[in-house]
């Protein structure tokens, strides 16, 4: 297994672009989520999923979009970058859809917008 | 809602002695309690958890403890080795619930075992 593999691994925009950050896993998780992490901060919640087709947003989620129309597959969308985007992103799932609690993380893209 | 407040921000240790991380928390029907350990470039890596109708867990080196009546938790490691250097980060979160999902995180403590 991969895991929860994220891509692409760093990313420079230019204020105003869109862009979209890929996750995939491959444990057959239902629950799957998006969190920012700026330095010195722990992680915030942007958007998460309890299963195909069903999204909810989190503690930080304006400016971003998401959608799971598959398992395996849960992409975060910035609609059009702002420098405040600017950290680094973490995709994580998890085999217990009851707990809800995030038990595999990505690597993260390290995004930059200028 | 919740918020977790973790200390010390950085913990620097000598190899062998023990390291302790500590968490508060304010919402009192928070049940779920993991802590993770996020190496340099990786992303953050569960090590372990603690659910509310449990006092204290233990794997191998690594031990939580729970205080319900006083909403805080603690992550002890005993016999540091270098490679325990890493920032770990509490969480606090309903978890098995409606309105499970929305863990919240400490801001993470830098342990450094010097050798």
């Amino acid at each position: 297994n991969a895991g929860v593999t994220q891509t692409p691994k760093f990313q420079v925009l230019k204020t105003g672009q869109s862009m979209t950050l890929q996750c995939a896993q491959d444990m057959n998780h239902e629950y799957m989520s998006w969190y920012r992490q700026d330095p010195g901060m722990g992680l915030r919640l942007i958007h998460y999923s309890v299963g195909a087709g069903i999204t909810d947003q989190g503690e930080v989620p304006n400016g971003y979009n998401v959608s799971r129309s598959t398992t395996e597959d849960f992409p975060l969308r910035l609609l059009s970058a702002a420098p405040s985007q600017t950290s680094v992103y973490f995709c994580a799932s998890s085999r217990d859809r009851a707990s809800n609690q995030p038990q595999h993380f990505g690597d993260g893209t390290r995004l930059s917008i200028l | 809602g919740e918020n977790v407040e973790q200390h010390p921000s950085t913990l620097s240790v000598q190899e062998g002695d023990s390291a302790v991380i500590k968490c508060t928390y304010s919402d009192s029907a928070s049940n779920y309690f993991p802590w993770y350990k996020q190496e340099l470039g990786k992303g953050p890596q569960l090590i372990i958890d603690i659910r509310s109708n449990v006092g204290e867990k233990k794997d191998q080196r690594i031990a939580v403890t729970l205080n319900k009546t006083a909403k805080h938790f603690s992550l002890h490691i005993t016999e540091t080795q270098p490679e325990d250097s890493a920032v770990y980060f509490c969480a606090a979160s309903r978890a098995y619930n409606t309105n499970a999902g929305k863990s919240t995180f400490g801001d993470g403590t830098t342990l450094t075992v010097k050798p």
